[in-house]
């Protein structure tokens, strides 16, 4: 168990629909990050949250959108879905203070879209 | 832009040393990482260079040049369990950006 905790862990939709996909940090942790991974597709960065305030931003689509939360937990919200955003959704926590910024993964959350 | 190229894939045998190489071109640099994943987990940290030289860990160690824009990754006696992918990362932009290469996929045969 790495401390991050993501739910839920699979998902089957379908087109046109919208989710919510929910993210706990390490305990400590005050940045949390979001990651798409597609069918043996490396890491695409999405978007960065610390202590509340969006910090950085990737290749996040119009149709996603994310916060964090005054506890520290975060979500991240996908709508008007399409087959092509099947995917694994990993987030992961940092301390976010600088120096050797270690990332710890959840386990992620499988979308299956239809 | 920030770019990370890595192998796709790469084969060694049972009890070898295998070397992943890493280039990236990022601006404000911060530190070059190196991730496990197996197949359907998630990313677990290896290593961590943010100065130039060789950092071991156990049959683990990553090698940085900065000027360079290059790592490398060594595993030696290489064991089946070691199947997996290797992601190599950069944190940029203060320390709290960090992007990923696509991963070598190594296969550890017997």
């Amino acid at each position: 168990d790495s401390g991050v905790t993501q739910t839920p862990k699979h998902l089957i939709t379908a087109t046109g629909q919208r989710v919510t996909l929910r993210c706990s940090p390490r305990s400590g942790d005050l940045s949390v990050y979001w990651y798409q991974q597609s069918l043996d597709q490396g890491l695409q960065f999405l978007i960065q949250y610390y202590n509340g305030e969006e910090r950085a931003k990737g290749n996040i689509l119009e149709r996603f959108s994310a916060q964090q939360f005054p506890d520290l937990h975060s979500e991240l919200n996908l709508s008007s879905l399409e087959l092509g955003d099947s995917a694994l959704y990993f987030c992961a926590s940092s301390s976010g203070y600088s120096g050797a910024n270690v990332l710890t993964f959840g386990a992620g959350s499988r979308l299956t879209v239809l | 832009g920030q770019n990370i190229d890595q192998p796709t894939e790469m084969t060694a045998t049972e009890g070898a040393i295998v070397q992943i190489n890493c280039t990236y071109q990022t601006s404000g640099f911060n530190g070059l990482f190196w991730y496990q994943q197996h197949a359907g987990e998630a990313p677990t940290f290896l290593s961590y260079n943010v100065l130039d030289g060789l950092e071991e860990k156990g049959r683990f160690s990553s090698f940085l040049s900065r000027s360079k824009g290059y790592s490398y990754l060594l595993l030696k006696e290489l064991q089946m369990k070691d199947s997996a992918s290797y992601l190599c990362a950069v944190s940029w932009g203060g320390g709290f950006k960090t992007i990923f290469g696509a991963g070598t996929r190594l296969f550890v045969k017997a």
